[in-house]
């Protein structure tokens, strides 16, 4: 599975925009970026992922570098509730495995 | 989360015996997995089924077996239980190519 590689911690403040980046310099053309974060004592939690072109959803926004060597997941505005460890994570869909292969991940830390 | 659950969330079990974990799903997802969880080692894959009877093994199968006999449920068996097995178990779902998974809230069990 090709690597990705995450900052251990982020720090932000309430109301702010966060920019977590991650880089995955050996990616494949077959390989998804997903973007999951686990809050404490709970499963991990879906939040996006993409193939090429940059995407939104209601939870954050993924900015997929032009070649494919970097992302950055956006929270627009940080809140509380946003303090989580942040995962990178790419996701190889051809033949019969679907596996997700975790990281260490970004301990993301929220300032009121 | 809603679609997925796992029981129970809690066990405490003696060493050498027993222990099956039940993954339920109401979304018809065909593939689905168990991820365990230690502190420093993250979340690591057991085993994953691609369909009905179609199970492989994940990096930590050792001293694990799986089954799943109907798409909804996915059980994960501890033959005979060891303290190295202490661990929050997680599950997941995945509809197919691409797709996000969806994880169970856990089982923190607790082998003594």
């Amino acid at each position: 599975d090709a690597k990705t590689t995450q900052p251990n911690s982020m720090e932000s403040n309430e109301e702010e925009p966060v920019h977590l980046p991650c880089n995955h310099s050996t990616i494949s053309g077959t390989d998804y970026i997903h973007w999951y974060r686990q809050l404490p004592s709970q499963g991990p939690e879906y939040v996006i992922h993409g193939l090429t072109s940059n995407v939104n959803n209601r939870m954050a926004s993924l900015a997929i570098a032009e070649d494919r060597k970097s992302s950055t997941l956006i929270l627009h505005r940080a809140t509380l509730r946003d303090a989580a460890v942040y995962y990178c994570i790419l996701r190889d869909v051809r033949g019969s495995n679907y596996k997700l292969t975790f990281g260490k991940g970004t301990l993301l830390t929220v300032n009121p | 989360d809603a679609g997925i659950t796992q029981s129970p969330r809690h066990k405490v079990t003696e060493t050498g015996t027993p222990v099956t974990l039940r993954c339920h799903q109401t979304e018809n997802h065909r593939y689905m997995y168990w991820y365990r969880q230690d502190p420093g080692h993250g979340l690591r894959l057991i085993h994953y089924s691609y369909g009905v009877k179609d199970t492989d093994k994940g990096e930590v199968s050792d001293g694990y077996s799986v089954s799943r006999s109907k798409t909804e449920d996915f059980l994960l068996t501890l033959e005979s239980a060891t303290s190295s097995q202490t661990s929050v178990y997680f599950c997941a779902i995945s509809q197919g190519q691409g797709d996000g998974y969806t994880f169970g809230s856990g089982t923190r069990l607790t082998v003594v």
